[in-house]
C-alpha cells in the first residue's frame, strides 16, 4: 500500500511570494490533514478535511493560506504571500475516517525557508 | 484548550537499555484518545502506540508500552531493550471525541538518543 505522498520536498522562496504545496493521500482515505511544524516544536494542525468539504479550519491564517481538496482525493495548500514566520515543515495525513480511532498517517513533509 | 506537556527536551540512553518518556496533559473530558508518535530524522511521523482512556489496561506493542494515569493525568512511553533505530524525535499527542472532527493535539516533543 502506497503511503501519504508529498511535494516538493523542499522550497526556499523570498518573503512576499506565493509558493504551493501538494498532498496525495492513501488511496480510498476520506479524512485529510495539513499539520505546520515550526522547528522545535510539535505539529499543528491548519486545515481538515473530510471527503472534499473542510470540517476544520480555525488554526489556518486565511487572509495568506488557503487549501483546496477538489474530488476529495489530492490536495493543496498556498500561502500567499509567504511571511518568514512562515518557515516550517508542512505536513500531510490522511485517516480512512474522522475519529481518533482511525489512524493518521502521516507524509514526509515539505520543508519551507521563507529569505 | 486540551494541552499537552512534555517536559524532557532531551534523553538519552544506552543501547539495549530501558528508557522511559514523560508526557501530561490537561483535559476535562472522559473520552479520548492519546498517542505517542515517532519522527525520525526523516520527518515521517510514525504511529508508535495508542491508548484509549476507557480502557484501564495499559497499551503495549512489542518493546513499547505505556504507564497511563488516568487521575494523574500522565502518559509515559516505555522503551525496552533501546536500539539504534529508535532515535527520534517522539511526540506525545491527544484527541478528545472518539467518533468526531476534533484536531490531534501534540506537546513540544523529547529527542531521544541512543548511544552505543
Amino acid at each position: 500500500e502506497a503511503g501519504v505522498a508529498q511535494s516538493p520536498r523542499y522550497k526556499i522562496i523570498e518573503k512576499r511570494q506565493s509558493v504551493a504545496f501538494w498532498c496525495n493521500p492513501i488511496s480510498g482515505h476520506a479524512t485529510l490533514y495539513w499539520y505546520q511544524q515550526i522547528l522545535g516544536q510539535g505539529p499543528k494542525l491548519l486545515i481538515q478535511f473530510q471527503n472534499n468539504g473542510v470540517v476544520d479550519d480555525s488554526q489556518l491564517p486565511k487572509d495568506r493560506f488557503s487549501a483546496e481538496r477538489l474530488k476529495g482525493v489530492d490536495s493543496t495548500l498556498k500561502i500567499q504571500p509567504a511571511k518568514l514566520e512562515d518557515s516550517a515543515v508542512y505536513l500531510c495525513a490522511s485517516s480512512w475516517r474522522q475519529g481518533a480511532r482511525y489512524t493518521q498517517y502521516f507524509g514526509p513533509g515539505t520543508r519551507l525557508t521563507v529569505l | 484548550a486540551q494541552t499537552v506537556t512534555q517536559s524532557q527536551p532531551e534523553m538519552s540512553v544506552q543501547e539495549a537499555e530501558t528508557v522511559t518518556l514523560s508526557c501530561t496533559y490537561d483535559t476535562s473530558e472522559s473520552d479520548y484518545y492519546l498517542f505517542w508518535y515517532k519522527q525520525p530524522p526523516s520527518r515521517q511521523m510514525i504511529l508508535v502506540i495508542r491508548q484509549e482512556a476507557y480502557k484501564q489496561q495499559n497499551a503495549t506493542e512489542n518493546r513499547f508500552s505505556v504507564n497511563f494515569q488516568k487521575a494523574a493525568k500522565s502518559f509515559s512511553l516505555k522503551i525496552s531493550d533501546s536500539q539504534l533505530g529508535d532515535a527520534a524525535m517522539y511526540f506525545c499527542a491527544y484527541r478528545r471525541d472518539p467518533q468526531g472532527a476534533q484536531k490531534l493535539v501534540f506537546g513540544q516533543g523529547t529527542r531521544l538518543t541512543i548511544n552505543p
